[in-house]
């Protein structure tokens, strides 16, 4: 069974770090694209970050570009998201979730259950 | 990055169709066949429902259904059940490793 488990989460104050990671199973990890979307709280789906299986290609929405940086551990079957500078607007819930190809073209075929992150002081 | 552009809300009677429109610019869904749909209901993780425009995951019904013209992609959903209530969410690459999601449209059964 494809699994995706995030962790990290939780309440932290502006301007502070924080990294999710995300552990999966149930399927070849390194060889799929790999993302992370967010969703604050009674909003709709934002994407946030996408690593490609060799991690040559990497994209991030201009609300987190120079903030967050994505990046993917084939050996740990592992994704993390390290976010710096956090602001009270990036409160959502993050999903990580696999592509269906290397490449990240965008067709997310497998979602984790999401993590909290409360950005307040 | 201004997202696809969705109706905010949609309805039909069960058994009836309903499309779903979500309109994006010459620079995503119209030029990319990366357009896929999500259905998410309350608490739960989104689900894709349509990828590459047209193509259905494996345990998708039938009865949901992708199609693009131009810079609109749209999402029809036939002979509606009362389960189908949910929200929808339409995604498209946007070059240079990008996605954008649309605002998402809330499906009622009525």
């Amino acid at each position: 069974e494809v699994q995706l488990v995030e962790s990290g989460g939780g309440l932290v104050q502006p301007g502070r770090s924080l990294r999710l990671s995300c552990a999966a199973s149930g399927f070849n990890f390194d060889v799929f694209a790999m993302h992370w979307v967010r969703q604050a709280p009674g909003k709709g789906l934002e994407w946030v970050s996408s690593l490609s299986w060799n991690t040559n290609s990497v994209g991030y929405a201009d609300s987190v570009e120079g903030r967050f940086t994505i990046s993917r551990d084939n050996v740990q079957n592992s994704l993390y998201l390290q976010m710096n500078s956090l602001r009270p607007e990036d409160t959502a819930l993050y999903y990580c979730a696999k592509d269906s190809g290397g490449y990240g073209s965008g067709s997310l075929d497998c979602w984790g259950q999401g993590i909290l992150v409360v950005v307040s002081s | 990055q201004s997202a696809l552009t969705q109706p905010p809300s949609a309805s039909g009677s069960p058994g009836q169709s309903v499309t779903i429109s979500c309109t994006g610019t010459s620079g995503d869904v119209g030029l990319y066949n990366h357009v896929s749909w999500y259905q998410q209901h309350p608490g739960n993780a989104p689900k894709l429902m349509i990828y590459e425009v047209i193509k259905r995951p494996s345990g998708v019904p039938d009865r949901f259904s992708g199609s693009k013209s131009g810079n609109t992609a749209s999402l029809t959903v036939s002979g509606l059940q009362a389960e189908d209530e949910a929200d929808y969410y339409c995604s498209s690459y946007a070059g240079t490793n990008k996605l954008i999601f649309g605002g998402g449209t809330k499906l009622t059964v009525l």
